[in-house]
């Protein structure tokens, strides 16, 4: 199984560019999550999608938007890239929503320039 | 004030010293996560739990529910612990995770 997958590994973008980080999960988790790591702060949640065919706002929303595809897959998606937006984005994903333990992709560091 | 906030931010012991690391939190709560992030940036879940004490291999999790306190315990530390480790809670009245800034330890040979 390879678990939580998440892509592009590394972006850079300029101000005002979009983009789609995708994220798919094989363990046929109900819940997925959004977070970006900033240094100096802990994982901060941006949406998160507690079943298929629900998504939610988590703490910092502002200038993303996300999809969930089906069960499986969970993009977020950077309408307006700003340098703000500069961070490490991970996916993750559980059984059951915060139930569960969370497994996590491996993570994509964006430079929006 | 951070509603997670862990200690020391940054350890370093020599290799098979016991290790602890802390984490409080101010908020009342249903579950807390220990997670490792590899050097590489790759996050794994170590432990969740609600109360008592967890342990798998050389690592032990214990939590204080009423002391709103939980440590992290490594035995017999060796260089491949060398990671952060991250604290994070499930408050009783929400829906989210709100995640410590993470203790860095180095584990020297």
């Amino acid at each position: 199984n390879a678990g939580v997958t998440q892509t592009p590994k590394f972006q850079v973008l300029k101000t005002g560019q979009s983009m789609t980080l995708q994220c798919a999960q094989d363990m046929n988790h109900n819940s997925m999550y959004w977070y970006r790591q900033d240094p100096g702060m802990g994982l901060r949640l941006i949406y998160y999608s507690a079943s298929e065919g629900t998504t939610d706002k988590g703490e910092v929303p502002n200038g993303y938007n996300v999809s969930r595809l089906n069960k499986r897959e969970f993009s977020l998606r950077l309408e307006s890239a700003a340098p703000s937006q500069t961070s490490v984005y991970f996916c993750a994903s559980s059984v059951r929503e915060l139930r569960s333990p969370l497994h996590f992709g491996n993570g994509t560091r964006l430079t929006v320039t | 004030k951070n509603e997670v906030e862990q200690s020391p931010q940054n350890l370093t012991a020599q290799e098979g010293e016991f290790i602890t690391i802390n984490c409080s939190y101010s908020v009342g709560i249903s579950a807390l996560h220990w997670l490792q992030q590899h050097p590489g940036g790759g996050i794994v879940s170590l432990f969740m739990l609600s109360s008592g004490k967890k342990k798998h291999g050389r690592l032990i999790a214990t939590i204080n529910i009423q002391e709103k306190h939980s440590s992290l315990h490594i035995t017999a530390s060796h260089p491949r612990d060398s990671a952060v480790y991250i604290c994070a809670v499930r408050e009783t009245s929400g829906s989210r995770l709100t995640f410590g800034e993470g203790t860095q330890l180095t584990v020297n040979p």
